[in-house]
């Protein structure tokens, strides 16, 4: 069956600095790739798509790659900032999205 | 505009019990997907409406059910309650069917109902 894995450990990292979080999977070649921002209590937020034929994209401070021989993708927020501190899902599909476990990303200031 | 509401926030029910959740998505969608989530894991795939039918299923007992009506909005049941279906439930609705497939279509969530089985 498919399988993704993000990083189940928080990663901590200072204001400014560029964090980047890691999104693998396995047994399946997914035509999309889908990040979402989570707060605790609440939903997850849209951020950014990827189609498979496409190596990066960017909104803002923020940039996803996809690799699809590698079976990854790197989400990265540049310049990051305390606001920043959530849990960043990404979601993959397989004819449904499905849901990694997500990262837990803490900036302190 | 409104986006997705669920109700109710928070619900207690003990083992053996139905409860019903409802989700009104956002203005303009049609399609509903519910999911559920543990705590410390990513939301997993309950099922999916669209156009009053269930058109995907997850890895999910038959104890889940639910149901779409014309105005869009949905109702997720889950009969029998056990202990490990405490978890916050997530309605997302979506435009459907997205060109390209369902993955290319993103999904806005609302904020969930903490369901608690005691």
């Amino acid at each position: 069956s498919q399988k993704i894995e993000q990083n189940s450990e928080a990663l901590n990292i200072q204001e400014g600095k560029t964090a980047t979080l890691t999104c693998n999977y396995t047994n399946y070649s997914p035509a999309y790739l889908q990040w979402y921002r989570q707060d605790p209590g609440r939903g997850p937020v849209f951020l950014l798509l990827i189609r498979e034929n496409e190596k990066e994209k960017r909104k803002e401070r923020l940039k996803v790659t996809f690799d699809t021989t590698l079976k990854q993708s790197l989400f990265h927020i540049t310049a990051s900032q305390p606001a920043d501190s959530a849990t960043y899902l990404c979601a993959l599909d397989f004819q449904k999205l499905v849901f990694g476990t997500g990262t837990r990303l803490l900036v302190s200031p | 505009d409104a986006g997705v509401t669920q109700s109710p926030t928070h619900l207690i029910k003990t083992r053996g019990q139905q409860v019903t959740l409802r989700c009104s998505p956002k203005s303009g969608h049609d399609t509903v997907s519910w999911y559920q989530q543990a705590l410390g894991q990513g939301p997993q795939f309950i099922f999916q409406y669209y156009e009053e039918e269930e058109r995907q299923r997850g890895n999910f007992p038959d104890r889940f059910s639910g149901h779409q009506f014309p105005n869009y909005s949905s109702e997720l049941n889950v009969n029998a309650l056990l202990l490990g279906d405490s978890a916050l439930y997530l309605c997302a609705s979506s435009l459907g069917p997205p060109t390209g497939g369902w993955g290319n279509e993103k999904l806005f969530f609302g904020s969930g109902t903490q369901l608690s089985v005691l």
